[in-house]
C-alpha cells in the first residue's frame, strides 16, 4: 500500500465509449503523475501536474484529457480510444523538492484498460 | 532520451549475485530505482544524486557514476523476494526539472530456489 489508489482496477472499453480513470493520494503531495507502461515499452510520461497546474503535457492525443480538481486527486478522461492504448495506466504522486533536489513517486496500483 | 538497461532479463538462484545497470546518452543529474512485481504498481527503492554517491538498503545498494552518465544497481545474495522488473528512471540536466523522469525498459529478474 504506497497511499495512491486508482479505480477502477480494470476497464474494458469500446472505441466509442467515455470513461474516465480516477486517481487518489493520501500522502499530502503536491504533484501528481499518468504514466502509460505498454508491455514491452518504458514507462512512458503523460502529464504532470504540480500545485494542480498542468506542468509537462507529453506529445498525448487528445483523446486522453487530464484533470486535477486538487492536490489529492486525478482525473483521466477517455474518448474515441484505439486498440493500440490499451495498457497500463500508472498514476503517481511526489512532494515536489527544493530546487535542485529529486522527489520520489509514488505509484498507485494501476488501471489495466482494454480498447476493443 | 531514455536510458539503456542492462541486462534485459537475468536469472538467478537463491544467494547469488547480481548486477543492472543503467546508461544515459545524457548527463544525468539523478537516477531512481524502481521494482516492480507482476500485476503491482513500482516500488521506489533509491535515488541518486550526482557526486558519485553510493546508497544502499539490505542487500540492494546502487553506485553512481557521473563521468559515465551511469547507474548500477547490486543485489547481493539475493532472495525469493528479489524477484521483478528492475526500472531505472532518469532525471538529465541540472535539476531544474526534478519531476520528470525517463525509464528505461526495465530488467526482469527472477530468482528461483
Amino acid at each position: 500500500e504506497t497511499g495512491v489508489t486508482q479505480t477502477p482496477r480494470h476497464l474494458v472499453m469500446g472505441m466509442t465509449n467515455k470513461k474516465s480513470l480516477k486517481c487518489e493520494q493520501h500522502l499530502g503531495h503536491n504533484a501528481m503523475y499518468w504514466y502509460k507502461q505498454s508491455a514491452k515499452k518504458p514507462l512512458e510520461l503523460m502529464f504532470v501536474y504540480s500545485l494542480e497546474e498542468r506542468v509537462e503535457n507529453n506529445s498525448v492525443p487528445s483523446r486522453f484529457s487530464p484533470e486535477c480538481p486538487n492536490s489529492s486527486h486525478l482525473f483521466l478522461h477517455l474518448h474515441t480510444l484505439q486498440p493500440e492504448d490499451s495498457a497500463l495506466y500508472l498514476c503517481a504522486s511526489s512532494q515536489l523538492a527544493l530546487a535542485g533536489k529529486a522527489d520520489t513517486q509514488y505509484f498507485g496500483p494501476g488501471t489495466r484498460l482494454t480498447v476493443l | 532520451q531514455q536510458p539503456v538497461q542492462s541486462p534485459q532479463a537475468v536469472i538467478l538462484r537463491e544467494g547469488e549475485d547480481a548486477v543492472i545497470n543503467c546508461s544515459s546518452s545524457k548527463a544525468l543529474y539523478s537516477v531512481h530505482w524502481y521494482r516492480q512485481k507482476h500485476g503491482e504498481a513500482p516500488v521506489f527503492l533509491m535515488i541518486l544524486l550526482k557526486g558519485g554517491e553510493q546508497k544502499g538498503h539490505d542487500k540492494i545498494s546502487a553506485s553512481f557514476n557521473e563521468k559515465k552518465q551511469q547507474s548500477s544497481l547490486y543485489l547481493t545474495a539475493s532472495q525469493l523476494s528479489y524477484s521483478g522488473t528492475y526500472f531505472c528512471g532518469t532525471e538529465v540536466g541540472g535539476g531544474g526539472s526534478n519531476y520528470k523522469l525517463t525509464f528505461g525498459k526495465g530488467t526482469l529478474l527472477t530468482v528461483n530456489p
